[in-house]
């Protein structure tokens, strides 16, 4: 079975300064996405990054990237320049190429961002 | 575009009664899934329809069931509810079943079983 860890249940940052985000996953599997997602206070959730887990290159997304280590299973999160408006929930989640068309998601870290 | 869509925003049950719970996918999307999200932790995966045929089913107990109508619009049911129920149910849909088809997220529906 698969796992996803988040061991920061809450941060805070700095307006404009960089925030980094953990996150580790166990499975056996070989082909797999990883994603991070963005729940805003009462609002729905959003995509923020993607990553296949095929792809040695890390993804980035204007102010966010991932440093993505397979050999490792960590997925952090790196919000560069952060805003009022990156105050959320945010979840890092884990999905089989194939099989069950399903998220795993872990428990979240809730950032706040400090103006 | 609409996005996803679901109703109703705010639901108050108490133990022992039903519920319904309905999702509209956006345009032109045939998958549509369920997740349950109870404060405080991250949602936890329930079903997957994809053109109106169950395609994946969590770790949760036969009270819950679901379907997908011919429009790709999605019910999900739980009877018999108890005080673990209380939670956020989100529908997620995408264009079709693939892991490499991104899935959005609706407003959720927030379920208080009292």
């Amino acid at each position: 079975a698969q796992t996803v860890t988040q061991s920061q249940p809450e941060m805070s940052v700095q307006e404009a300064e960089t925030v980094t985000l953990s996150c580790t996953y166990d499975t056996s599997e070989n082909n797999y996405y990883l994603f991070w997602y963005k729940q805003p206070p009462s609002r729905q959730m959003i995509l923020v990054i993607r990553q296949e887990a095929y792809k040695q290159q890390n993804a980035t997304e204007n102010r966010f990237s991932v440093n993505f280590q397979k050999a490792a299973k960590s997925f952090s999160l790196k919000i560069s320049d952060s805003q009022l408006g990156d105050t959320a929930m945010y979840f890092c989640a884990f999905m089989l190429v194939s099989g069950t068309y399903k998220y795993i998601f872990g428990t979240g870290t809730r950032l706040k961002v400090l103006a | 575009d609409a996005g996803v869509t679901q109703s109703p925003t705010h639901l108050i049950k108490t133990r022992g009664q039903h519920v319904t719970l309905r999702c509209s996918p956006i345009s032109g999307h045939k998958s549509v899934s369920w997740y349950q999200q109870v404060l405080g932790q991250g949602p936890q995966f329930i079903f997957q329809y994809y053109e109106k045929e169950e395609r994946g089913r969590g770790n949760f107990p036969d009270r819950f069931s679901a379907r997908q109508f011919p429009n790709y619009s999605s019910e999900l049911n739980v009877n018999a509810l108890l005080l673990g129920d209380s939670a956020l149910y989100l529908c997620a849909s995408s264009l079709g079943q693939s892991s490499y088809n991104e899935q959005f997220f609706g407003p959720g529906t927030r379920l208080t079983v009292l």
